[in-house]
C-alpha cells in the first residue's frame, strides 16, 4: 500500500493550461516536500509546507498543505514547456526518511 | 549551499563485477544518506538509510550484502553493487540530510547498466 497517494500518474496538457495536481495519505506529516525531476538528474526541491493550510508560491506555481497535514496540492498557471518533467510529493518528518509518491508525469505540449 | 556531488554520473559494467557510488555533501554535514533506485517514469524507491559511523538499515526486500553501503564520514557515503546483474540496471540516486532542517538534497544520479 502507497502511504502517498499522487494524482494523477500522467498529465498531457496544452501550453497555457493549468492543472494540479494531489497528493493524499492518510497519515499525518510533519512536513511535505514537492520536488522536480528531469530524465537524468535528481529530484530538486521545490517547496517545503510544515503549517497545515499554509500556501506557498513560487512563481507560476501554488502549494497548499491540507488543514490536517495529510495532503497537499500543486498548482501550476499557464504551464509552460518548460515544466515538463516528473513532480513528486514527499512526507516525512525532521532528520528521517522520506515517503514518496508515485510521481506525476507531466508534459506541456508548445 | 547543500549541494550533494554524486559520482560517477553513468558507468557500464560486465556482469559479475562490482561497481561503487560514491556521495558527498560538499557544503554541509549529512548526519544521514539515503540510497534511492529509479526505474524509467516511475519513483523513487528507497533502498536503505546509513547514519554515520552505524549499520545502514535496508528497506524490505533490498539484500544488504549485495548493495553494500557505508557512511564512515559525514560529508561521504558509498553504494557498493557487488556481484552485479543486468537486473541490477537502474538509475541510483542518494540524497543527504541534516537533523537541523526539512528537506533533502539529492545527488545527480547514477545510471548503471550492466552488460
Amino acid at each position: 500500500t502507497q502511504l502517498l497517494e499522487q494524482s494523477p500518474q500522467f498529465l498531457s496538457i496544452q501550453e497555457g493550461e493549468n492543472l494540479t495536481v494531489y497528493c493524499n495519505s492518510s497519515s499525518v506529516f510533519s512536513s511535505l516536500q514537492w520536488y522536480r525531476q528531469e530524465p537524468g538528474e535528481g529530484p530538486v526541491l521545490l517547496v517545503t509546507v510544515v503549517t497545515g493550510g499554509e500556501v506557498k508560491k513560487l512563481k507560476r506555481l501554488t502549494f497548499q498543505f491540507g488543514d490536517a497535514r495529510k495532503d497537499s496540492s500543486l498548482h501550476i498557471t499557464a504551464a509552460q514547456p518548460g515544466d515538463t518533467g516528473l513532480y513528486l510529493c514527499a512526507g516525512g518528518l525532521s532528520g528521517s526518511r522520506l515517503t514518496f509518491g508515485e510521481g506525476t508525469q507531466l508534459t506541456v505540449n508548445p | 549551499g547543500a549541494v550533494v556531488s554524486q559520482h560517477p554520473s553513468w558507468v557500464i559494467c560486465k556482469s559479475g563485477t562490482s561497481v561503487k557510488i560514491e556521495c558527498r555533501s560538499l557544503d554541509f554535514q549529512a548526519t544521514t544518506m539515503f540510497w534511492y533506485r529509479q526505474f524509467p517514469k516511475q519513483s523513487l524507491m528507497l533502498m536503505a538509510t546509513s547514519n554515520e559511523g552505524s549499520k545502514a538499515t535496508y528497506e524490505q526486500g533490498v539484500e544488504k550484502d549485495k548493495f553494500l553501503i557505508n557512511h564512515a564520514s559525514l560529508t561521504l557515503s558509498t553504494l557498493t553493487v557487488t556481484s552485479a546483474h543486468p537486473e541490477d540496471s537502474s538509475f541510483y540516486i542518494c540524497s543527504a540530510g541534516n537533523r537541523d532542517f526539512y528537506g533533502y538534497t539529492f545527488g545527480s544520479g547514477t545510471r548503471l547498466t550492466v552488460v
